[in-house]
């Protein structure tokens, strides 16, 4: 079975804080694809990164940063020194070489970032 | 580049009037997704297209639901007749073959069926 798991439904922080989001997957397949996407209350998805599974290389973009690590089946987002518009739900996906083109999502976090 | 283009952005109807959704999916594109996302389920993958061919339908909630890729430009999701329970938004979304490309997606349409 595939699944991903963010187990975070909500998150509140305050300006200039760090905050991490989780997302933990499960495939039998060796090779896969992990996403991350924002959906800002203005409603669009936003497509921030992707990661293969043969590719264990953390990223960071400006204040975001991602760590991806296969031995705990984990994909996980950091925004440093957070600010007002990262106010989002932020969603985890993962699909699968052996699942088409389907993207198994998360329930996303919504994250609510206070002045 | 152009993203891709859903209309209409906001539609209001009465339960029993068809209704159309439209989408243009980013040019070279060879895969076109419709979602539907409501607070209790969340994003549900409709239907998909690849090369306008329709490849999986299996989240297409019922035969009022249709969908269309006359030409790999365009495509359409239909609701006839509608019900006030498909009151949701609907997402387009397209992507290159490779299997590590994104989907990405349209504004969406926000459907309210009175």
């Amino acid at each position: 079975a595939q699944k991903v798991t963010q187990a975070q439904t909500e998150i509140s922080v305050v300006e200039k804080e760090d905050v991490t989001l989780d997302c933990v997957y499960e495939t039998r397949d060796t090779t896969y694809y992990l996403f991350w996407y924002k959906q800002p209350p203005s409603g669009e998805l936003v497509f921030l990164i992707r990661r293969n599974s043969f590719d264990e290389q953390n990223e960071i973009s400006g204040r975001y940063s991602w760590n991806f690590q296969k031995s705990t089946s984990s994909f996980n987002f950091t925004i440093t020194a957070s600010q007002v518009v990262d106010s989002a739900v932020y969603f985890c996906a993962l699909r699968s070489a052996g699942n088409n083109r389907k993207l198994i999502w998360g329930l996303g976090t919504s994250l609510a970032v206070n002045p | 580049d152009a993203g891709v283009i859903q209309s209409p952005r906001h539609e209001v109807t009465e339960m029993g009037q068809e209704v159309t959704l439209r989408c243009k999916p980013i040019s070279g594109h060879d895969y076109l997704f419709w979602y539907r996302q409501t607070m209790m389920r969340g994003l549900e993958l409709l239907i998909y297209f690849n090369n306008n061919v329709p490849i999986d339908d299996s989240g297409m909630p019922e035969d009022r639901f249709s969908a269309k890729m006359p030409n790999a430009s365009f495509s359409t999701l239909k609701i006839q007749p509608s019900e006030p329970r498909d009151s949701a938004v609907y997402f387009c979304a397209s992507s290159l073959r490779q299997l590590n490309q994104p989907q990405h997606f349209g504004d969406g349409t926000r459907l309210s069926i009175l």
